[in-house]
């Protein structure tokens, strides 16, 4: 079935870097875009959002870029610092709101001093 | 914190067991959703609630079965606990319909089941 993945299971970069996660997505229909963060032992936490109708959306340090010519998504974490380490999900959804939200299985950015 | 609370927090059931658990929501948000997460896996939609109707479902089995009730809160109920139901179960509260414009999808901390 159609499904939301993250191309790399581990990401580690440098305190201070610019860090890029990157999400596919392969429903055609998928309006509705998020990024979350999940710290272990707790629940997902909200980042940034994007509705098909934009490109583009920028909040405190982070970027998300949606393309959906490839239907490829990317969120851009200005400085990376030591609490940026957990693992981002991207979610998305297609059905109005009714169909919940479809997960990627998680990339784990880590971040070295 | 986001306003989304759970309970309990841990629990451990035996197989063929029945469990409840619990959500309120963000003050204000009218729809509550639940999930699913395995271990190492991202979250996976079980069904939502909007004004105490399930509007939405995902891969479920009916033994996974839930409520809203009039204050918004929810709950989600498992009946013949399976071993492969040890997970964490996450709730979700928004106050409008999913892409709707301004709306917040906020989790809560989760409740961690282990059935053996």
């Amino acid at each position: 079935g159609e499904s939301v993945g993250l191309h790399l299971p581990t990401l580690s970069v440098q305190e201070g870097d610019n860090s890029i996660i990157n999400c596919a997505y392969s429903n055609s229909a998928s309006d509705y875009f998020i990024w979350y963060k999940q710290e272990s032992g707790k629940g997902p936490q909200f980042i940034i959002d994007i509705r098909s109708n934009m490109d583009k959306r920028q909040g405190q340090r982070v970027t998300v870029l949606l393309n959906k010519t490839v239907k490829h998504l990317s969120l851009q974490i200005a400085a990376t610092q030591p609490g940026d380490s957990a693992v981002y999900f991207c979610a998305e959804n297609s059905g109005g709101g009714a169909d919940g939200l479809t997960f990627g299985k998680g990339t784990h950015l880590i971040i070295q001093p | 914190e986001t306003g989304v609370t759970q309970s309990p927090t841990h629990l451990i059931k035996t197989r063929g067991q029945q469990v409840t658990l619990r959500c309120s929501s963000q003050s204000g948000h009218n729809t509550v959703s639940w999930y699913q997460q395995a271990l190492g896996q991202g979250p996976q939609f079980i069904f939502q609630y909007y004004r105490e109707e399930e509007n939405g479902r995902g891969n479920f089995p009916p033994r996974f079965s839930g409520l809203q009730f009039p204050n918004y809160s929810s709950e989600l109920n498992v009946n013949a606990l399976e071993l492969d139901d040890s997970a964490l179960y996450l709730c979700a509260s928004s106050g409008r319909a999913i892409g709707s414009p301004g709306n917040t999808i906020y989790f809560g901390e989760g409740s961690w089941l282990t059935v053996v």
